[in-house]
């Protein structure tokens, strides 16, 4: 089974520019969460898709915002980008099935996003 | 809120030395305990997990205990190897309105010197 793809691995944007990072999670999961990684705030939760509806969200600003689409692959935007948006930004994906104790999630390779 | 606190390394042990990552948690609710290990240049992998208290996971010589009473979940190994050397995440998740949203410690870096 293959595991979770995100194109592209590498981004480099300038300020006040958008960006849109793919995801691809493992087929059958249903469950797309996405996460920001800096050396300075560490891992933090953006937010997740199941069924294309947004199921939770992260403290971070309307610029960052996502999708998901039928067939459970999802894209994160971000607009008029920030000098502080240069992260690796990490798609996680899982069968999301409600009322279990925990819900594995399966981790992409991640996007460097740097923005200049 | 939610939060997870751990050691802060770097570590760097010799190859067949014991290790130990403390982690502490906080947490509303019930939550499900795990570490993740990111080797350079990777996404994160799930190392091992344990759901509810006394529970140990334990996975390639990796071991945890959840405790609640002390909410913690150390990480040990009893020998490590070069192999080993990675950055290590303890997380928790507490179920809510069916989301299972990571929250992460700040992660520890492990370098083991043959």
């Amino acid at each position: 089974k293959a595991g979770v793809t995100q194109t592209p691995r590498y981004l480099i944007k300038t300020r006040g520019q958008q960006v849109t990072l793919s995801c691809s999670p493992i087929s059958g999961h249903r469950s797309v969460s996405w996460y920001q990684q800096t050396p300075g705030q560490g891992l933090q939760f953006l937010f997740e898709y199941f069924s294309e509806t947004q199921r939770n969200k992260g403290n971070f600003p309307g610029r960052f915002s996502g999708r998901q689409f039928s067939n459970s692959r999802s894209e994160m935007n971000v607009s008029t980008l920030e000098l502080g948006d240069s992260a690796l930004y990490l798609c996680a994906s899982s069968l999301g099935a409600s009322g279990d104790a925990y819900n594995e999630q399966f981790f992409g390779p991640g996007t460097r996003l740097t923005v200049l | 809120g939610n939060s997870v606190t751990q050691m802060e390394g770097p570590v760097t042990l010799s190859e067949e030395a014991f290790l130990t990552i403390n982690c502490t948690y906080t947490a509303t609710g019930y939550p499900s305990l795990f570490w993740y290990v990111q080797y350079p240049g990777e996404g994160l992998q799930l190392l091992l997990k344990a759901t509810k208290a006394d529970d140990k996971g334990s996975n390639k010589g990796f071991e945890a205990t959840y405790r609640k009473e002390t909410t913690s979940f150390h990480l040990e190994k009893g020998s490590v190897q070069v192999s080993d050397s990675a950055v290590y995440f303890c997380a928790l998740s507490v179920p809510g309105a069916g989301s299972y949203q990571l929250t992460f410690g700040k992660g520890t870096k492990l370098s083991v010197i043959p």
